[in-house]
């Protein structure tokens, strides 16, 4: 079993639409989360961070954690043809900034116009 | 202005060549790391350098070396032992602190001919 499972997509949805992008993981260990969003062709940048349970909220972005599941979700509120990337979660077990996350595999996710 | 460059944009490469990609941050980061990306994979960590002159092997080290001179720089070179090194390269660092800030520069494509 991998420590990090993220269904690849790709997912497909209409502007306006609300979007929700899982993760589950197995390590108990994992106290960081964190959401990264990529464009095509270019690096990732840090979207969302949390470390505790529950609801985290960034404009149209809520990120929200269930440690007791091991289940972490990102919603996005009236998506934008902008919005399409592929959504990369990350988590660390560490509170040091300076060891290696882990990623799950991306959700590559279009917003049709 | 801030930030983290990798340098080339794209590079190819003959095989039996050994290329090297750059990575320099000017973020006064502690830690620097190399990703690899392919289609499907996520990212797969090569090395990490949490200071300078030290750096761990990360999941996919085979076929590659690094070296940590200075703060601000984490070269990769790409060996010829790499068997397959086609792929997208991403350099990130983050300072040792604050656990969410990891950031990435804009990739490196490096296509074997």
């Amino acid at each position: 079993q991998k420590e990090v499972e993220q269904d690849p997509g790709p997912l497909s949805v209409p502007e306006g639409a609300i979007v929700s992008l899982n993760c589950t993981y197995s390590n108990s260990a994992f106290q960081y989360f964190m959401w990264y969003r990529q464009y095509s062709r270019k690096g990732p940048e840090l979207l969302m961070y949390t470390y505790s349970s529950g609801n985290k909220e960034d404009g149209r972005f809520t990120a929200q954690v269930d440690k007791s599941s091991k289940y972490i979700s990102l919603f996005i509120r009236d998506s934008q043809p902008s919005d399409s990337a592929t959504y990369l979660c990350a988590m660390s077990a560490s509170p040091r900034g300076n060891t290696p996350l882990v990623f799950g595999k991306g959700t590559r996710l279009s917003v049709i116009a | 202005d801030g930030g983290i460059t990798q340098s080339p944009k794209y590079l190819f490469r003959k095989e039996g060549q050994n290329v090297t990609l750059s990575c320099e941050q000017n973020l006064n980061h502690d830690a620097m790391y190399w990703y690899r990306q392919d289609p499907g994979q996520g990212l797969r960590l090569i090395y990490y350098s949490q200071i300078v002159n030290d750096f761990q092997k990360g999941d996919i080290a085979e076929g590659y070396s690094v070296s940590r001179e200075k703060k601000e720089s984490f070269p990769l070179t790409v060996t010829s032992a790499q068997k397959n090194p086609t792929a997208f390269y991403l350099c990130a660092s983050s300072y040792e602190g604050v656990a969410d800030t990891q950031y990435f520069g804009p990739g490196t494509r490096l296509t074997v001919l």
